[in-house]
């Protein structure tokens, strides 16, 4: 778990701003994602990278983007597309078929 | 798709009574089975988990079994201490439409509560 890092730990978003989360993992493993969590509530896959210059859909997609140019580093992007944006994103990575291991996640507010 | 259902969504337990969650999947190729367990305001971190080659695997005072032809597992945790009050989720290792490996496939959690 100590060789997923997410930053920042706490971010604010003004209305109609792009802002981008970093995660960084140096476990070697081949697959990142990204999950939203919203109070209460489950784990909602956004989106996956399995290689280097793929990545797919999950679940809830819209208003998000992500980018991953280098095996140890996946950042997810909250567009202003993204109308309801506040919760606690949670980064993750695994060897293929293997489980899954968290970032410390991060925090994000709309103000 | 495979679909996870978890049960139950709350579960208040006296401290040393036993607590079980159970989860049911439906894609009988799904093979590994994993249990989180998160706190407040923390990150899900790995507690135990299964293969489908094995029916129950113990750790300590936390136990899991696997009914395949059931196709659901279960979570134990005997003598249940405070600090076990927790978030817990079930999730299952789903197969991609073709039969490559998908995605862990989260249960919507359950909040348990260890009353001393």
């Amino acid at each position: 778990d100590g060789g997923i890092t997410q930053s920042p730990k706490y971010l604010f978003r003004k209305e109609g701003q792009n802002v981008t989360l970093s995660c960084e993992q140096n476990l070697n493993h081949d697959a990142m994602y990204w999950y939203r969590q919203d109070p209460g509530q489950g784990l909602r896959l956004i989106y996956y990278s399995q290689i280097v210059n793929d990545f797919q859909k999950g679940d809830i997609a819209e208003g998000y983007s992500v980018s991953r140019e280098k095996k140890e580093s996946f950042p997810l992007t909250v567009t202003s597309a993204q109308k309801n944006p506040t919760a606690f994103y949670l980064c993750a990575s695994s060897t293929f078929g293997n489980t899954i291991y968290f970032g410390e996640g991060s925090w994000l507010t709309v103000v | 798709g495979e679909n996870v259902e978890q049960h139950p969504s709350t579960l208040s337990v006296q401290e040393g009574d036993s607590a079980v969650i159970k989860c049911t999947y439906s894609d009988s190729a799904s093979n590994y089975f994993p249990w989180y367990k998160q706190e407040l305001g923390k990150r899900p971190q790995l507690i135990i988990d299964i293969r489908s080659n094995v029916g129950e695997k113990k750790d300590q005072r936390i136990a899991v079994t696997l009914n395949k032809t059931a196709k659901h597992f279960s979570l134990h945790i005997t003598e249940t201490q405070p600090e076990d009050s927790a978030v817990y989720f079930c999730a299952v290792l789903g197969m991609n439409y073709g039969g490559s490996q998908g995605n862990l496939i989260f249960g919507k959690g359950t909040k348990l509560s260890v009353k001393p």
